[in-house]
């Protein structure tokens, strides 16, 4: 069974650029959650989808978002990119119906973004 | 609003003498916790997760850990350290905002192996 894939691996950007990371969640699994993990901190929630819809957000600005599609699939948008928005993203997804406490998170290995 | 505090950011070992890391965490409600490893150049995979069964809870790898609910704690061990320990772990715990829950993620704590 194929785990969770994500693309880029690297992404390199400029200040002020618009980054797209997608993100493809294991088969079967409709949630799906974006994190940031800065170097030397540890994940930081940014959004989570489920069949089609944002169910809730991180604290994070309005320039993150996201979609996701109807086969599950989601992506990340990072418009007018900082400096600091250089991290890596990881994506998770969760089996229909993700949002417990108890859910076990699959995760990808990320997207190293790099803003310069 | 719940948190997690992992104690220590590194942790050195002799291969072959016991891991501890470890993670304390506040919470308002009956918690749900997790440990993830987070190997070089790998995904985040789940070592183990507490759900208010068993407090003593094993993992994958040999790794176990104990929910302690008077220490608020939730340390993870392992007896006898391996190199393949070698990685990053991260103790979570599940906060309940609205009608949702969401991860709260520890800072790491990076396990090294020492030969």
């Amino acid at each position: 069974e194929a785990g969770v894939t994500q693309s880029p691996t690297h992404l390199i950007k400029t200040r002020g650029q618009q980054a797209t990371l997608r993100c493809s969640p294991i088969s079967g699994h409709t949630s799906v959650y974006w994190y940031q993990q800065a170097l030397g901190l540890g994940l930081q929630f940014l959004l989570w989808y489920d069949e089609g819809e944002e169910r809730n957000r991180g604290n994070f600005p309005p320039r993150f978002s996201g979609r996701q599609f109807p086969n599950y699939s989601s992506e990340l948008n990072v418009n007018a990119l900082e400096l600091e928005d250089s991290a890596l993203y990881l994506c998770a997804s969760t089996p229909e119906g993700g949002g417990t406490s108890t859910d076990t998170q699959y995760f990808g290995p990320g997207t190293r973004l790099t803003v310069l | 609003a719940q948190s997690v505090t992992q104690l220590d950011s590194h942790v050195s070992v002799s291969e072959g003498t016991p891991v501890l890391l470890r993670c304390n965490y506040s919470s308002s409600y009956s918690p749900s916790l997790f440990w993830y490893v987070q190997h070089p150049n790998k995904g985040l995979q789940l070592l183990l997760k507490y759900t208010s069964a068993a407090t003593l809870v094993k993992g994958i790898n040999g790794f176990e850990a104990e929910f302690k609910k008077s220490e608020t704690s939730f340390h993870l061990t392992k007896p006898s350290a391996h190199m393949s320990d070698a990685a990053e772990y991260f103790c979570v715990v599940s906060d309940h905002l609205d009608s949702n829950y969401q991860l709260i993620w520890g800072a790491g704590t990076k396990l090294i192996i020492k030969p």
